[in-house]
């Protein structure tokens, strides 16, 4: 079955520092791939996602590259704000019914 | 537009008790999908439910059941209550299987 693995957080930042979030997936056949974000005591939002091999994803200065070849989905950010202090979960949907696969997810604290 | 809501929003039960959670989809959504969410980990799909029908589940055992009613609402019971289930129980509405959810702020079950 599909799974995912993101880098282990916490993720600790200033504030205008380059975020990357690392996510590598398997796969039956050739999934979309999402990222989620989960804000503090919130549920889930769709921040981007992609559909096909070389896509990529954009949403609030946050990009990711659907990568066939490395089976990757990395999430970046050129300046991250305190704002976007949440923890983000990549993955990836093969079809058919909405069962995403969701990994740990990987919190990220932005200090001022 | 109205979004996904939950009902209720925190909840204590005790081992072996039985639990009724409810979810209004977003408007326009078919589709209704319910995860469970334990402390620090990622989202697990429970089931799907399409056309009033369960079309799709986890690896969840069949204590865990829903229903859909005609307005897309849905609920999620769960019989025989044990500590493990203690979690954030995540509805999320969509149009179809897409894999674009749109989530509530959960409902947390804690059984003592």
């Amino acid at each position: 079955g599909d799974s995912v693995t993101q880098m282990e957080g916490p993720v600790t930042l200033s504030e205008e520092a380059f975020l990357t979030i690392n996510c590598t997936y398997t796969a039956t056949g050739y999934p979309s791939l999402f990222w989620y974000v989960q804000y503090p005591g919130e549920g889930l939002q769709l921040l981007l996602k992609a559909t096909k091999a070389d896509d990529k994803g954009s949403n609030k200065g946050f990009e990711a590259t659907y990568r066939k070849e490395t089976t990757s989905f990395h999430l970046e950010k050129g300046s991250v704000q305190v704002s976007d202090s949440a923890v983000y979960f990549c993955a990836p949907f093969s079809g058919g019914y909405n069962k995403l696969i969701f990994g740990a997810g990987t919190r990220l604290a932005v200090h001022p | 537009e109205t979004g996904v809501t939950q009902s209720p929003t925190h909840l204590i039960k005790t081992r072996g008790q039985q639990v009724t959670l409810r979810c209004s989809s977003q408007s326009g959504h078919n589709t209704v999908s319910w995860y469970q969410q334990a402390l620090g980990q990622g989202p697990q799909f429970i089931f799907q439910y399409y056309r009033e029908e369960e079309n799709g589940r986890g690896n969840f055992p069949p204590r865990f059941s829903g229903l859909q009613f005609p307005n897309y609402s849905s609920e999620l019971n769960v019989n025989a209550l044990e500590l493990d289930d203690s979690a954030l129980y995540l509805c999320a509405s969509s149009w179809g299987g897409s894999g674009e959810l749109f989530f509530g702020e959960g409902s947390r079950l804690t059984v003592l």
